[in-house]
């Protein structure tokens, strides 16, 4: 059974503030690992796929770091806005096939 | 381009009924997979198919199973319908279906079952 923890399971900050959530999956047999944006009443989207240890991804003031050997991942967001309030999921393919097991989110409300 | 589809968006269902969901890929992509959210949880993997073969599956009971048609569109069929299936059924496609590269979702089919 793969174990993929999401903390913490919500979180509330103010418009501005710098926030990061924390991703912790099976340090053996990795493959990769997937971050997604989930609006409500819209579908997940995907932010990032990373594969490699060390490996760090930006996207805008969105960025991840990703440590294998320990088994984790951080998701970085800088200068939060409120269009940035969504549940963030992190997932883990059971093998090379992208049948993913998620963690159970962290849902970010960003206050104006 | 358009996204993945899905169909229909919300039904109701009686216990012991069978429902049939619908998912049409990104145009391109050979893989498929469904996925089952229940409140308060993260997305629980249900199967998978590329190229109209079943590549994976779930811990989902045998009611639970699935096709892949020529067009790499997708059915989802659940029989003998319990309250627990009541969730947001989610499909997601992606061109090779392997674990580094990332699923693009649809926007879900939500089934009650009363």
């Amino acid at each position: 059974i793969l174990n993929v923890e999401q903390s913490p399971q919500s979180l509330h900050v103010q418009e501005g503030d710098s926030t990061n959530f924390t991703c912790s999956f099976p340090s053996s047999n990795f493959y990769a690992l997937h971050w997604y944006r989930w609006e409500t009443a819209k579908s997940p989207e995907a932010l990032f796929v990373m594969t490699l240890n060390g490996d760090e991804k930006k996207k805008g003031r969105i960025s991840a770091t990703l440590n294998t050997k320990e088994g984790y991942s951080y998701l970085y967001i800088k200068g939060s806005q409120p269009e940035d309030s969504a549940t963030y999921l992190c997932a883990f393919p059971r093998n090379a096939g992208n049948m993913l097991t998620f963690g159970g989110g962290t849902r970010l409300m960003v206050k104006p | 381009d358009a996204g993945v589809t899905q169909s229909p968006t919300h039904l109701i269902k009686t216990r012991g009924q069978q429902v049939t969901l619908r998912c049409s890929p990104i145009s391109g992509h050979k893989s498929v997979s469904w996925y089952q959210q229940v409140l308060g949880q993260g997305p629980q993997f249900i199967f998978q198919y590329y190229e109209k073969e079943e590549r994976g599956r779930g811990n989902f009971p045998d009611r639970f199973s699935a096709r892949q048609f020529p067009n790499y569109s997708s059915e989802l069929n659940v029989n003998a319908l319990l309250l627990g299936d009541s969730a947001l059924y989610l499909c997601a496609s992606s061109g090779s279906g392997f674990g580094d590269t990332a699923e693009y979702f649809g926007e879900g089919s939500w089934l009650t079952v009363v």
